[in-house]
């Protein structure tokens, strides 16, 4: 079975500019979730997508949004680009099911310059 | 609220001893709770969790114990090998659904 895969792996953006980041989760998966990390704040939670609904929302402004399509997949879009961006962003899936546990995948590290 | 706390947030141990990192959790409603190994530029991979239901479970070197009534829940490693050097991550989440709130993160070395 594959794992959490995600596109690009490495990009460098601009400030002011925005970028989309797609997710495809383990087959048969039907929640999708995304994840900062950084150094200086840690992992912390963006959103979750159930059946192309989001279903839980963490505390980051509203230049952080994400969508997710009848397949599952999902992407992830920053607009406005801040230099504070820059940070790994990983995706993670999971059946929904009870007991379900969390796959992440490897993740898109992102640069703002 | 939600909110994990992690510590020690750094840990140096000589191989063959064990490891301990506790965390401490705020939500009543969290039911689940994830063990993650992160290792320097690769993603998070689940080590071991427990569930509300249980208090202890163990998984060859590792083990988890979780305390609901004081909302802790603690990792060992036993038997620690230079492998096992990586950053460790709790999380506290539910039975349903893909949201966890992590813990800082504590960076475990092994010397050899």
């Amino acid at each position: 079975k594959a794992g959490v895969t995600q596109t690009p792996r490495y990009l460098i953006k601009t400030r002011g500019q925005q970028v989309t980041l797609s997710c495809s989760p383990i087959s048969g998966h039907r929640s999708v979730s995304w994840y900062q990390q950084t150094p200086g704040q840690g992992l912390q939670f963006l959103f979750e997508y159930f059946s192309e609904t989001q279903r839980n929302k963490g505390n980051f402004p509203g230049r952080f949004s994400g969508r997710q399509f009848s397949n599952s997949r999902s992407e992830m879009n920053v607009s406005t680009l801040e230099l504070g961006d820059s940070a790994l962003y990983l995706c993670a899936s999971s059946s929904d099911g009870a007991g379900n546990t969390i796959y992440f995948g490897e993740g898109s590290w992102l640069t703002v310059v | 609220g939600e909110n994990v706390e992690q510590h020690p947030s750094t840990l140096s141990v000589q191989e063959g001893d064990s490891a301990v990192i506790k965390c401490t959790y705020s939500d009543s409603a969290s039911n689940y709770f994830p063990w993650y190994k992160q290792e320097l530029g690769k993603r998070p991979q689940l080590i071991i969790d427990i569930r509300s239901n249980v208090g202890e479970k163990k998984d060859q070197r590792i083990a988890v114990t979780l305390n609901k009534t004081a909302k802790h829940f603690s990792l060992h490693i036993t038997e620690t090998q230079p492998e096992d050097s990586a950053v460790y991550f709790c999380a506290e989440g539910y039975n349903q659904g893909g949201k966890l709130i992590f813990g800082q993160g504590t960076e475990l070395s092994v010397k050899p």
